[in-house]
């Protein structure tokens, strides 16, 4: 099926540091999703952007919408250890539509 | 945010026996449900739109005959992995579209198939 180029594929980072993952897309979506999973687990919904150039924040995570409407980025500030696992990006393109996933982003905290 | 539940969370059978996956949205009403199977490693691949009321529409190389679905009511979508064989081993999740939010899905936590 259809994905997301989502990067990158892994990071392995200390802790404090600052960490960023972007997805681009060769179609325009109408909604970003940032999704957070973690082993045994399904994904659990951190942010959600429904404009173009929407910057929007949960806590210590930022994203954007870009203004193309193709692609976003998730930042996350002054990572913490429990903050190891796989970062999804997900499209939507209309309302109720089904979601297309990038291929996830798995970061490792160094504590 | 919404809370959607599956049951059982793992299950181990033997090949050529049926398993049934359940879906719940626990707080909300949810007009639409999406069924995903998920590798080891690997992202959510879709694998079938569940509608209430309504039949599924499969992704492309997904078998209808094999992994028949069922949406009886808001709350409550069903999977049955029907003649299980060990490749259909994997990670099954449910996600529900809540009727009225506007492009957020909730995801389940997810069910553990094993086949012996």
């Amino acid at each position: 099926g259809q994905q997301l180029n989502q990067s990158p594929q892994s990071m392995f980072i200390q802790e404090g540091e600052d960490v960023s993952m972007n997805c681009t897309s060769s179609s325009i979506f109408n909604t970003w999703l940032w999704y957070k999973q973690e082993p045994g687990e399904g994904p659990v919904l951190l942010i959600a952007l429904y404009k173009a150039g929407e910057l929007t924040s949960n806590g210590r995570l930022t994203a954007q919408f870009g203004i193309t409407r193709k692609d976003s980025f998730l930042n996350i500030s002054a990572s913490i250890p429990s903050d190891v696992g796989i970062y999804f990006c997900a499209g939507v393109y209309n309302q109720g539509g089904k979601l297309i996933f990038g291929q996830g982003t798995e970061l490792s905290v160094k504590p | 945010g919404a809370v959607v539940s599956q049951h059982p969370s793992r299950v181990i059978c033997k090949s050529g026996t049926s398993v049934k996956i359940e879906c719940r949205s626990l707080d909300f009403q949810a007009t639409t449900m999406f069924w995903y199977r998920q590798f080891p490693k690997q992202s959510l691949m879709l694998m079938a739109t569940s509608n209430e009321g309504s039949k599924a529409t499969y992704e492309q190389g997904v078998e209808k005959d094999k992994f028949l679905i069922n949406h009886a009511s808001l709350t409550l979508s069903t999977l049955t992995v029907t003649s299980a064989h060990p490749e259909d081993s994997s990670f099954y999740i449910c996600s529900a579209w809540a009727s009225g939010s506007y492009n957020e899905q909730f995801f389940g936590p997810g069910t553990r198939l094993t086949v012996l």
